[in-house]
């Protein structure tokens, strides 16, 4: 079956523009979680979605940073005003549900900040 | 976030067995241990999780100290393929289900 899917692959984008950054998780997974990983750096926590609770934002690095999960599926990762920092690769995964034990991840989105 | 403490490399020569060891002196009683890896340029992929009792997959075992303070991944036989960052993960169960990732152990497999 199809696994997690994320567009685009790659982004370049100009220092202070918004990018926006989406995610197609594998169908029936309720649970959701955006990762950013730096260059040569393990995965950084960023934001969890469970079905329609609030989601838990405790890694959002600045309110810069924000996410969306509409109809408990597709979910935007948005980045306003973009610095050169936040250059990085950004992860979704999802899983079946918050007491699954496996995260199953997508590709990943390269974002460059020049 | 309970920390984990890994080598920062290993190297294996092929169809050997690895060993790739992992810390975390703080863990509690309801964390669990997860090990994923992450081939290059790839999204992590999960290899193996348990709680006390050693556990045993297809792709891995999993050895835990009797205390937790410790844990090994056991690759049986390295392949190639096996080439990647290997990440040793504790998932605290009263925090959700996000995990904390640390810088892993880079696995280099020798022909």
């Amino acid at each position: 079956g199809a696994g997690v899917s994320q567009s685009p692959s790659n982004k370049v984008t100009e220092k202070g523009k918004d990018v926006e950054l989406r995610c197609d998780p594998i169908s029936g997974h309720t649970a959701l979680y955006w990762y950013r990983q730096s260059l040569g750096q393990g995965l950084e926590f960023l934001i969890y979605f469970q079905g329609n609770s609030a989601p838990d934002k405790s890694g959002l690095p600045s309110d810069r940073f924000s996410a969306e999960r509409t109809g408990g599926s597709v979910s935007t990762l948005t980045i306003q005003r973009t610095q050169q920092e936040d250059s990085a690769v950004y992860l979704c995964a999802s899983s079946r549900s918050p007491f699954d034990e496996t995260q199953y991840f997508g590709p990943g989105t390269r974002l460059l900040v020049l | 976030d309970a920390k984990t403490t890994q080598p920062n490399s290993m190297e294996s020569n092929e169809e050997e067995p690895v060993h790739l060891p992992c810390n975390h002196s703080t863990i509690s009683g309801t964390d669990y241990i997860h090990w994923y890896r992450q081939l290059p340029s790839q999204g992590p992929e999960y290899v193996i999780h348990g709680l006390t009792s050693n556990v045993n997959n297809r792709m891995a075992s999993l050895a835990i100290a009797e205390d937790r303070k410790s844990s090994t991944l056991i690759l049986h036989r390295a392949t190639l393929r096996d080439a990647a960052v290997y990440y040793c993960i504790l998932r605290a169960s009263n925090t959700g289900n996000q995990f904390y990732f640390g810088t892993g152990t880079s696995l280099t497999v020798i022909p």
